[in-house]
């Protein structure tokens, strides 16, 4: 069973702090993403990663960074959190670039910037 | 620009059938998702579709035309269960996947 885990449920940071959002996936999968989640919206593409310390930009990268120091680990940083970065995060793998695999979510975490 | 639309909300009655629609209007067209999310959950796959026709797994069977742009996912027997949001994702011609906001499906006894 693939396994995406994400360090945080719940999070709530103060406007200006620098927040770090931890995903770890068990797979060996090659592809990792980071989206967000808001109402009446699609998931919107942050950055995703196919390989080690390789990133690529996705729809809505402005205000993140993201680091990939080991296969099974993708972090996403907003160096200075905003207001309107108040959302659900969710990270996903998949094995291989093939955009025909599915994607294997973690169960989110839900971030409140005040 | 991309467009994916799907009902915001749909309820329907335990032991029924359900109908959930998605209309796309891509740039171009490589196949077309279907995943099952729980609220406050992970999302997780319930179908793929790239050709045209009806492909049944189970309960749950997902229809595609592409010449219309239009899928459907067909919900057999319901249960309290398959209570959930529904997303539609469509990958375009450069292979990018668009994903819609999701149909938010009520089940009542």
């Amino acid at each position: 069973d693939v396994k995406v885990t994400q360090s945080s449920r719940y999070l709530v940071k103060r406007t200006g702090e620098k927040v770090f959002l931890e995903c770890v996936q068990d797979m060996d999968h090659e592809n990792m993403f980071w989206y967000r989640q808001d109402p009446g919206l699609g998931l919107r593409l942050i950055y995703f990663s196919y390989d080690v310390k390789m990133k690529e930009k996705g729809d809505i990268p402005e205000g993140y960074s993201v680091s990939r120091e080991k296969k099974e680990r993708f972090s996403l940083i907003l160096e200075s959190a905003s207001t309107n970065q108040t959302s659900m995060y969710l990270c996903a793998s998949s094995p291989t670039l093939d955009p025909y695999n599915e994607q294997f979510f973690g169960p989110g975490t839900r971030l409140t910037v005040l | 620009g991309q467009n994916i639309d799907q009902p915001t909300e749909m309820t329907a009655t335990e032991g029924a059938i359900v109908q959930i629609n998605c209309t796309y209007q891509t740039s171009g067209f490589n196949g077309l998702f279907w995943y099952q999310q729980h609220a406050g959950e992970a999302p997780t796959f319930l179908s793929y579709n790239v050709l045209d026709g009806l492909e049944e797994k189970g309960r749950f069977s997902s229809f595609l035309s592409r010449s219309k742009g239009y899928s459907y996912l067909l919900l057999k027997e319901l249960q309290m269960k398959d209570s959930a949001s529904y997303l539609c994702a469509v990958i375009d011609s450069n292979y990018q996947l668009i994903w819609g906001a999701g149909t938010k499906l009520i089940i009542k006894p």
